[in-house]
């Protein structure tokens, strides 16, 4: 079945540390985005990725990093520079055809919690 | 730049009625995508309907409806014969043709009363 897969589900982090995120897909999309979700809030661009090797910060990249090595792999790294990274965060994947057709499909999510 | 603005946070129905969820975007863009993505308990986002804004004809699922007034920028779902497994996060999203971002609503809650 093809799809987005996101790991862990839940994942607990010390403060100080830096913690990982994994993204992958077999839609064999070409673009990838990271979305942060908040109670209350609407989704918000974190990075995104339209070819290998190539990414772009959204609105709020300050404390994470990417990686687009892989097509298929898009991980988000989430550092201590960031000073509220409790949230869920969001994976997604697109064609990058114009068009109503391009839509984003969603990976299952991971609850990132700091102890 | 351009938003989205739900205005309805949270919004109940009996099962089987209709309800109306809505949205109002703003862009100076000619070309442009609208969307409704569901979210259920599970946090699976999904894509419910989609609407070009270059079409007059309003785009249809099944129970899932939208009313496209593009002078008026407002997209409003509406959800027909409600049904139990409706209840979620509904997500107003826009795009602009000439980018592949999504622009998000803050979202509104739907409750379905049994």
């Amino acid at each position: 079945d093809g799809g987005i897969t996101q790991s862990p589900k839940y994942l607990f982090r010390k403060e100080g540390q830096n913690v990982t995120l994994s993204c992958e897909q077999n839609l064999n999309h070409d673009a990838m985005y990271w979305y942060r979700q908040d109670p209350g809030q609407g989704l918000r661009l974190i990075y995104y990725s339209q070819i290998v090797n190539d990414f772009q910060k959204g609105d709020i990249a300050e404390g994470y990093s990417v990686s687009r090595e892989k097509k298929e792999s898009f991980p988000l790294t989430v550092t201590s520079a960031q000073k509220n990274p409790t949230a869920f965060y969001l994976c997604a994947s697109s064609w990058t055809l114009a068009g109503v057709k391009n839509e984003q499909f969603f990976g299952p999510g991971t609850r990132l919690t700091v102890l | 730049a351009q938003t989205v603005t739900q205005s309805q946070p949270e919004m109940s129905v009996q099962e089987a009625e209709t309800v109306t969820l809505s949205c109002t975007y703003d862009t100076s863009e000619s070309d442009y995508y609208l969307f409704w993505y569901k979210q259920p308990p599970s946090r699976q986002m999904i894509l419910v309907i989609r609407q070009e804004a270059y079409k007059q004809q309003n785009a249809t699922e099944n129970r899932f409806s939208v009313n496209f007034q593009k002078a008026a920028k407002s997209f409003s779902l509406k959800i027909s014969d409600s049904q139990l497994g409706d209840a979620a996060m509904y997500f107003c999203a826009y795009r602009m043709d000439s980018n592949y971002q999504l622009i998000w609503g803050a979202g509104t809650k739907l409750i379905i009363k049994p």
